[in-house]
């Protein structure tokens, strides 16, 4: 069956550090691949969408990276920043596909 | 500003109550929108697809008579759960996308969410 993994543990980091969070997934050829972030009680925000014939997506702070060999995206935030705390979620979506599957999420705290 | 918007925030009532919840798209029409279900530190799961002037499709295991679903128009959703029994409680998101054709390429935009905890 198809399956997202995302790092369960929580991600920790000192401010002004880079942040990486993964994401794996099994099963699954994605055309596009999504980054969320929710914060606690709230809704999923969108951040990022990378294609599959992407390499790397851009975002002031925020770097995604897509790997379909390795079945991997990285989410790199630089200089983060403790307003960064919050959980990030890895989305998947196929060509033609209508259903989003999402990952259960990392949960980072950016310590000031 | 939001782009879905979804009310109540919060509700707390008795097993056996009914429970109605709106999903809203302000900017723009949306003829799907989504219904999930998120139990803490889990993944959002896929209760439904919202089909306007057409009936649900419900995802496998999904009560389709617990779990009401009516999109009378192109900006308005409502899940209803019927009969709200304990294990009912959960965290309940909406969302929908923009209707272009390349809608893969369209991010979701969700709502604020629904805590409904059953007594």
């Amino acid at each position: 069956s198809q399956k997202i993994e995302q790092n369960s543990e929580a991600l920790n980091i000192q401010e002004g550090k880079t942040a990486t969070l993964t994401c794996n997934y099994t099963n699954y050829s994605p055309a596009y691949l999504q980054w969320y972030r929710q914060d606690p009680g709230r809704g999923p925000v969108f951040l990022l969408l990378i294609r599959e014939n992407e390499k790397e997506k851009r975002k002031e702070r925020l770097k995604v990276t897509f790997d379909t060999t390795l079945k991997q995206s990285l989410f790199h935030i630089t200089a983060s920043q403790p307003a960064d705390s919050a959980t990030y979620l890895c989305a998947l979506l196929h060509t033609g596909g209508f259903k989003t599957i999402f990952g259960a999420g990392t949960r980072l705290f950016v310590k000031a | 500003g939001a782009v879905v918007s979804q009310h109540p925030s919060r509700v707390i009532c008795k097993s056996g109550t009914s429970v109605k919840i709106e999903c809203r798209s302000l900017d723009f029409q949306a003829t799907t929108m989504f219904w999930y279900r998120q139990f803490p530190k889990q993944s959002l799961m896929l209760m439904a697809t919202s089909n306007e002037g057409s009936k649900a499709t419900y995802e496998q295991g999904v009560e389709k008579d617990k779990f009401l679903i009516n999109h009378a128009s192109l900006t308005l959703s409502t899940l209803t759960v019927t009969s709200a029994h304990p294990e009912d409680s959960s965290f309940y998101i909406c969302s929908a996308r923009p209707p272009t054709p390349d809608r893969e390429n369209q991010p979701q935009h969700f709502g604020d969410g629904t805590r409904l905890s059953i007594l």
